[in-house]
């Protein structure tokens, strides 16, 4: 059991959006910053958004990120087939002192 | 740009001490604001923080690994290490380094920003 809650999996179509939630409580996400991770298939996580809605360089505006109150959220637009990945979130739980994620969403493009 | 790479054992017997090792390329250890982070994914499953380590030697585990795991660094040899103690086969996973951006003051507001390749480990007899 993840102390983030993710759903297990969302789908979507070429071209369309989709956002991924990720749910939290007051000690990691209500007073933290989320990070967010796409893994594909057979290789390491990679960062998409740190700080709650920050993209490192290289990573194009198609995703996004937001965060209210205890949940925060991924978007991505214009959804490609190599979108097809494992997605996680992550932030520190103050209770815990420790670094968390969620359980994983698997995003289909269909 | 700076690179990882974790080395050793994929096999570790019930028990023993699992040692794992990330050589950093491409950029100093000791250049500051980094954290050098172990994550682990168990086969089919999401990841699992198990600790980082400042250059300056500071460490920060997993509270529920803790009192198994050691977290070390080598800035002559750009390397920073994992051992677990005692391990099992709820142990067998998919060891990735990380290095970890932002900062551990109170709370710790970091993001992985750079992952090595990842290497399995599996514990059996």
């Amino acid at each position: 059991q993840s102390v983030l809650t993710q759903p297990p999996s969302v789908s979507a179509a070429p071209g369309q959006k989709v956002t991924i939630s990720c749910s939290g409580s007051s000690s990691n996400i209500g007073n933290n910053y989320v990070s967010w991770y796409q893994q594909l298939p057979g290789t390491a996580p990679k960062l998409l958004i740190y700080d709650n809605n920050k993209r490192p360089s290289g990573i194009p505006d198609r995703f996004s990120g937001s965060k209210s109150g205890t949940s925060a959220t991924l978007g991505i637009t214009g959804l490609q087939t190599g979108d097809e990945a494992d997605y996680y979130c992550g932030t520190w739980d103050s209770s815990l002192s420790a670094e968390v994620f969620g359980g994983g969403t698997k995003l289909t493009v269909l | 740009q700076v690179q990882l790479q974790e080395s050793g054992p994929g096999l570790v017997k019930p028990s023993q001490t699992l040692s794992l090792t990330c050589t950093v390329s491409g950029g100093s250890i000791s250049s500051g604001g980094y954290y050098w982070s172990w994550i682990r994914q168990h086969p089919g499953k999401g990841l699992e923080w198990i600790g980082y380590i400042y250059y300056s030697g500071s460490t920060y585990y997993n509270p529920s690994l803790k009192s198994r795991v050691t977290i070390s660094v080598d800035t002559s040899k750009n390397q920073f290490s994992l051992k677990l103690s005692s391990v099992t086969a709820a142990d067998t996973a998919v060891y990735y380094c990380a290095r970890a951006s932002g900062d551990c003051g109170g709370d710790c507001d970091i993001a992985f920003d750079i992952w090595g390749q990842g290497t399995m480990v599996t514990v059996s007899s």
